[in-house]
């Protein structure tokens, strides 16, 4: 098992580009949850897809970020356009259910640096 | 609303030290309770888990109980070791797909 996949590792970009990063959940885990790591603010969950389906969504930044799962295999999350606040460690991660008890598994990350 | 509060880092012992970081929370209800380690440059990963009170998580020899009468989730390890540096995370959760996350307590363990 190869474990949660995240591409890339690291980007880094100048304001007002377009930034996408991927990410391959287990398969078999129907829960994906897209978090953001900084020193300031810790672990904040960004959006959580039940089922492919997005369920909350209200950790979203603002309309510059945006998420999708078009399948069980695979989900991006944009940035548009970005800005140097976004810098940010963003990590991926799933679950076989998003109940209380169930091990969420996460990625390595995608370090994004804004210049 | 509910919240976890974790030691403040860093935590900076010798190798083969005994290990303590204290974890509180505060909850309406009655959470399941985790502890997940971040290593340098990794994800996170879960270490241990206790889904009710009384309950003792264990893993890698490190252990932690379920204290629901002073709301605490303690990490303990008897003897520390250089791999063992990492970033601890203490969190929370009911019965949906929120976890409530620790600040995060960095471990530097020394040789």
């Amino acid at each position: 098992d190869a474990g949660v996949i995240q591409s890339p590792r690291h980007e880094v970009t100048e304001m007002g580009q377009e930034v996408t990063l991927r990410c391959k959940p287990i398969s078999g885990h129907n829960s994906l949850f897209w978090y953001r790591q900084t020193m300031m603010r810790g672990l904040e969950l960004l959006i959580y897809f039940n089922n492919n389906v997005p369920i909350d969504d209200s950790g979203m930044p603002e309309d510059r970020f945006s998420a999708k799962m078009p399948n069980a295999s695979f989900s991006t999350l944009k940035i548009q356009p970005s800005e140097p606040r976004d810098s940010a460690v963003y990590f991926c991660a799933s679950s076989l259910s998003a109940y209380s008890g169930n091990e969420q598994f996460f990625g390595p990350g995608t370090r994004l640096t804004v210049l | 609303g509910d919240s976890v509060t974790q030691m403040e880092g860093p935590v900076t012992l010798s190798e083969e030290a005994f290990l303590t970081i204290n974890c509180t929370y505060t909850a309406t209800g009655y959470p399941s309770l985790f502890w997940y380690v971040q290593y340098p440059g990794e994800g996170l990963q879960l270490l241990l888990k206790a889904t009710k009170a009384d309950d003792k998580g264990s893993n890698k020899g490190f252990e932690a109980t379920y204290r629901k009468e002073t709301t605490s989730f303690h990490l303990e390890k008897g003897s520390v070791q250089v791999s063992d540096s990492a970033v601890y995370f203490c969190a929370l959760s009911y019965s949906n797909y929120q976890l409530i996350w620790g600040a995060g307590t960095k471990l530097i363990i020394k040789p």
